[in-house]
C-alpha cells in the first residue's frame, strides 16, 4: 500500500512569494495533520483535520498560512507571502481512528527554503 | 512543565550491543498513547512502537521494546543488538485526551552505533 505521498520533496523560493505543499494520505484514513519541523523548535503541529473537516489549527503561526482539504484523498498547505522564518521542514501525517493506537503515518516531507 | 523529555541530546552505541533511550511524560489523563519514531538522515518519520496506557504487557516490534513503567511515569524505548542503521535521530511522542489527538513530541535524542 502507498504510505503518505507529498509534493514537491524540495522547495526554494524567494521571499514574498507564494508557496503551495500538497499532501495525499493513505486511502481510508480519517485524520490528517499538517507538522513543521525546524531546530529551534522540533515538530510542532500546525492544523489537523477529520474527514476533511478543520479540527484545530491553534499551530497555524499566523495568518500568512493556510490549509484546505477539498477531499479525502488531497490536503494542500499554503504559505503567502512567505517569509525566510518559515524555512523548515513540512510533514504531512495521516491516521485511521479505528487503529487502537491511532498511529499517525509520516510523508517524507516537504524541505521548504525561503531566501 | 513539558509533557515529553528526553534528557539524552546524543547517545553512542557500540555495533551489537543494546541501547536505551529515555523518555518521561507528563499527564494526568488516565488514557493515554506513547510512540515512539525514527528518523534517519534522510529525512522521512519513521513508526516504531506503540505502548498505550492501559496495556498490561511492554510493547515489542523486533528488535524494539518499550520498557513502560506507568508509576515512574517513563516509556524507555530498548534496541537490542544495534545495527549501524540504527544511527538515526528517535523522538517520543505522546497523544492524551487533553490535547485530543493531537500528538507532542520530545526533543530526540541522536543515536551514533559504532562498527
Amino acid at each position: 500500500d502507498a504510505g503518505v505521498i507529498q509534493s514537491p520533496r524540495h522547495e526554494v523560493t524567494e521571499m514574498g512569494q507564494e508557496v503551495t505543499l500538497r499532501c495525499k494520505p493513505i486511502s481510508g484514513h480519517d485524520y490528517l495533520f499538517w507538522y513543521r519541523q525546524t531546530m529551534m523548535r522540533g515538530l510542532e503541529l500546525l492544523i489537523y483535520f477529520n474527514n476533511n473537516v478543520p479540527i484545530d489549527d491553534s499551530g497555524m503561526p499566523e495568518d500568512r498560512f493556510s490549509a484546505k482539504m477539498p477531499n479525502a484523498s488531497f490536503s494542500t498547505l499554503k504559505i503567502q507571502p512567505s517569509e525566510p522564518r518559515d524555512s523548515a521542514v513540512y510533514f504531512c501525517a495521516s491516521s485511521s481512528r479505528t487503529g487502537a493506537e491511532e498511529t499517525q503515518y509520516f510523508g517524507p516531507g516537504t524541505r521548504l527554503l525561503v531566501l | 512543565a513539558q509533557k515529553i523529555t528526553q534528557t539524552q541530546p546524543g547517545m553512542f552505541v557500540q555495533e551489537k550491543e543494546a541501547v536505551t533511550l529515555d523518555c518521561t511524560y507528563d499527564t494526568s489523563d488516565p488514557s493515554y498513547g506513547l510512540f515512539w519514531y525514527k528518523q534517519p538522515s534522510s529525512g522521512e518519520m519513521i513508526f516504531l512502537i506503540y505502548q498505550g496506557s492501559y496495556d498490561q504487557q511492554n510493547a515489542t516490534e523486533g528488535r524494539y521494546s518499550l520498557n513502560f513503567q506507568k508509576a515512574r511515569k517513563s516509556a524507555n524505548l530498548v534496541i537490542s543488538a544495534s545495527q549501524l542503521g540504527d544511527s538515526a535521530m528517535y523522538f517520543c511522542a505522546m497523544r492524551d485526551m487533553e490535547y485530543g489527538n493531537k500528538l507532542v513530541f520530545g526533543a530526540g535524542t541522536i543515536l551514533r552505533v559504532k562498527s
